[in-house]
């Protein structure tokens, strides 16, 4: 098993411009799971995705942030316009249903926005 | 909002030594895990406690879940500088979704050789 895929592994950017990060869960896995990273927040959920349905977005920042599921197989975290304050790790998770299951994480993303 | 608080924050020792890190919180979890991460990488499942008052062992590692299920402990015995790392605890919410996991910052610990 391959594990949690992500890419980029590393993005900088400047200001303003569009971000996508993108996301391929273990196989089998029906929940998906999109958190970020800091020093001073620590790790927190961003969006959490059963059957690949959003059934809980209230981590989600701001109307700058969306992330879309369109199958199984694939996610994407997508900022637009990007800022400063979005820098971060972001970490995809898959696990094997909605309820309590280990949750396998990706590698993360490392996003710069300059 | 439902918080974990982890200490210390940071935590330097040499190889051999014995340590304990702590996860606390005014909130009653139905769950807890612990992960470590290691730099560069996702966060892995070490251990998930349920029961109040649980002990559970990982070669030198001991986890132990509060019996009011609103704290945990990992103790580590004979470190080595493989268990070098940030240990997270995560706790899932009591009678609420299980799905979601608040954790807290963090452990840094190092291990010198």
């Amino acid at each position: 098993d391959a594990g949690v895929i992500q890419s980029p592994r590393h993005e900088v950017t400047e200001m303003g411009q569009e971000v996508t990060l993108r996301c391929k869960p273990i196989s089998g896995h029906n929940s998906l799971f999109w958190y970020r990273q800091t020093m001073m927040r620590g790790l927190e959920l961003l969006i959490y995705f059963n059957n690949n349905v959003p059934i809980d977005d209230s981590g989600m920042p701001e109307d700058r942030f969306s992330a879309k599921m369109p199958n199984a197989s694939f996610s994407t975290l997508k900022i637009q316009p990007s800022e400063p304050r979005d820098s971060a790790v972001y970490f995809c998770a898959s696990s094997l249903s909605g309820g309590f299951h280990e949750q396998y994480f990706g590698p993360g993303t490392r996003l710069t926005v300059t | 909002t439902q918080l974990l608080e982890q200490s210390p924050q940071f935590l330097s020792i040499q190889e051999g030594e014995n340590l304990t890190v702590y996860c606390n919180s005014s909130s009653v979890f139905s769950s807890l895990q612990w992960y470590r991460q290691e730099p560069g990488e996702g966060p892995v499942l070490l251990v998930t406690v349920v029961t109040g008052g649980e002990v559970k062992k990982l070669k030198r590692l001991t986890f132990q879940f509060g019996d009011a299920r609103k704290d945990s402990s990992l103790h580590i015995t004979a470190a080595q500088p493989g268990d070098t790392g940030l240990y997270l605890c995560a706790g899932a919410e009591s009678g609420g979704s299980n799905y979601k996991l608040t954790f807290g910052k963090g452990t840094l610990l190092t291990v010198n050789p």
